[in-house]
């Protein structure tokens, strides 16, 4: 099967603009999170989508928001980015929401850089 | 809401040695506890995990051990290689409807040949 994965890869935006990142989970995974990682404060959930639901959400302002596609692919937008949200931004889906396989499988991430 | 403290930040050890990363989490509804490997510039990759009626488990040179009453888990490594140096990640959560993970804030283990 193949892995998690996300577009792009790579990412350099301006203060101010707005930033729509994808994330393809493994083929038959309903649940798709999404978690920031930086140096200082490691990684923190952002997220989480279920069958095109949010779940649940973690301490992250309104300028962070998600959403999740039929076939489970999800994306997540930053609006009016500031020079703090340079990050890692990875995704993870699992196989099952509730009850059953709970392990999460993390893609490569979106490296974003704001200037 | 969770809390995951983790320690210690950095381990150094010799080839061989065995290599210890400890963890409490603060809320007694966790019930999943996954440890996750992250190479320098890769992704974090889950290496074991345990759930919380079960008190140990074991792969080849690892284990994880978990004590509910103190809260506390622990990551063991034995026979360490110089291929086990990376940042070491534990992670708890309450699942059952929602997967969020709580992240300690990570290990570097540095196995020295």
């Amino acid at each position: 099967k193949a892995g998690v994965t996300q577009t792009p890869r790579y990412l350099i935006k301006t203060r101010g603009q707005q930033v729509t990142l994808s994330c393809s989970p493994i083929s038959g995974h309903r649940s798709v999170s999404w978690y920031q990682q930086t140096p200082g404060q490691g990684l923190q959930f952002l997220f989480e989508y279920f069958s095109e639901t949010q779940r649940n959400k973690g301490n992250f302002p309104g300028r962070f928001s998600g959403r999740q596609f039929s076939n489970s692919r999800s994306e997540m937008n930053v609006s009016t980015l500031e020079l703090g949200d340079s990050a890692l931004y990875l995704c993870a889906s699992s196989y099952l929401g509730s009850g059953g396989s709970y392990e999460q499988y993390f893609g490569p991430g979106t490296r974003l850089t704001v200037t | 809401g969770e809390n995951v403290e983790q320690h210690p930040s950095t381990l150094s050890v010799q080839e061989g040695d065995s290599a210890v990363i400890k963890c409490t989490y603060s809320d007694s509804a966790s019930n999943y506890f996954p440890w996750y490997k992250q190479e320098l510039g890769k992704r974090p990759q889950l290496i074991i995990d345990i759930r919380s009626n079960v008190g140990e488990k074991k792969d080849q040179r690892i284990a994880v051990t978990l004590n509910k009453t103190a809260k506390h888990f622990s990551l063991h490594i034995t026979e360490t290689q110089p291929e086990d140096s990376a940042v070491y990640f534990c992670a708890a959560s309450s699942q059952g409807g929602s997967e969020k993970l709580v992240f300690g804030k990570g290990t570097k283990l540095t196995v020295n040949p």
